[in-house]
């Protein structure tokens, strides 16, 4: 069974911090990973693609791919009380290619 | 460029009813997926479509079906609606089946 796991939380960090959501998959041989923020009662939005190894940077978003590993992270600089939501993470693996997503990390930003 | 949209957004229906919900993709996707999410769940995958054809299935009673038209849009029916059934169901589209997914803002459905 392919899976993709993420700490629950919360996360809770002050106004102004670092944020590191962290991911770890199954199947080594997945070949693109999603960051997604979800606000309670909205959809989920895409907010960072990487499908490479290293880091991608997107304004204050860095997501990190380590293959070897099979972990990718979320890291959100000078964090905002808006950047407060759930974060999830999916990974496209197998043959079909299939979007296998985590629960989710409760990020909490506190003012 | 408009984003997913569903129709319609809101549903209250009655066990044992059918229901038809409607999505359509973002211009130029072609692969789209449909997921069920209820409080304290995690994205229940439901089907993925890709050229009307379905690529995927999740772990879903038969009730549950789905198509996809030769202009990618989509539609999932949802027969003898059960009290269970109650979820916002979520639509995706993806440009090819390699990208990230865009989301819709859901169809709250209701059984009562």
């Amino acid at each position: 069974q392919k899976e993709v796991e993420q700490n629950s939380g919360p996360l809770s960090v002050p106004e102004g911090a670092i944020a590191s959501l962290n991911c770890t998959y199954s199947d080594r041989g997945s070949q693109s990973f999603f960051w997604y923020r979800q606000y309670s009662g909205k959809s989920p939005e895409l907010i960072m693609s990487i499908y490479s190894n290293g880091d991608k940077e997107d304004g204050r978003f860095t997501a990190q791919l380590n293959k070897a590993s099979q972990y990718v992270s979320l890291l959100i600089r000078d964090s905002q009380p808006s950047d407060s939501a759930t974060y999830l993470c999916a990974v496209r693996a197998g043959n079909n290619r299939k979007l296998i997503w985590g629960l989710g990390t409760s990020l909490a930003v506190n003012p | 460029k408009a984003g997913v949209t569903q129709t319609p957004r809101y549903l209250i229906k009655t066990r044992g009813q059918q229901v038809t919900l409607s999505c359509s993709p973002i211009s130029g996707h072609r692969s789209v997926s449909w997921y069920q999410q209820t409080p304290g769940q995690g994205l229940q995958f439901l089907f993925e479509y890709f050229s009307e054809t379905q690529r995927n299935k999740g772990n879903f009673p038969g009730r549950f079906s789905g198509r996809q038209f030769s202009n990618s849009r989509s539609e999932m029916n949802v027969s003898t609606l059960e009290l269970g059934d109650s979820a916002l169901y979520l639509c995706a589209s993806s440009l090819d089946r390699d990208g990230g997914q865009y989301f819709g803002p859901g169809t709250r459905l209701t059984v009562t």
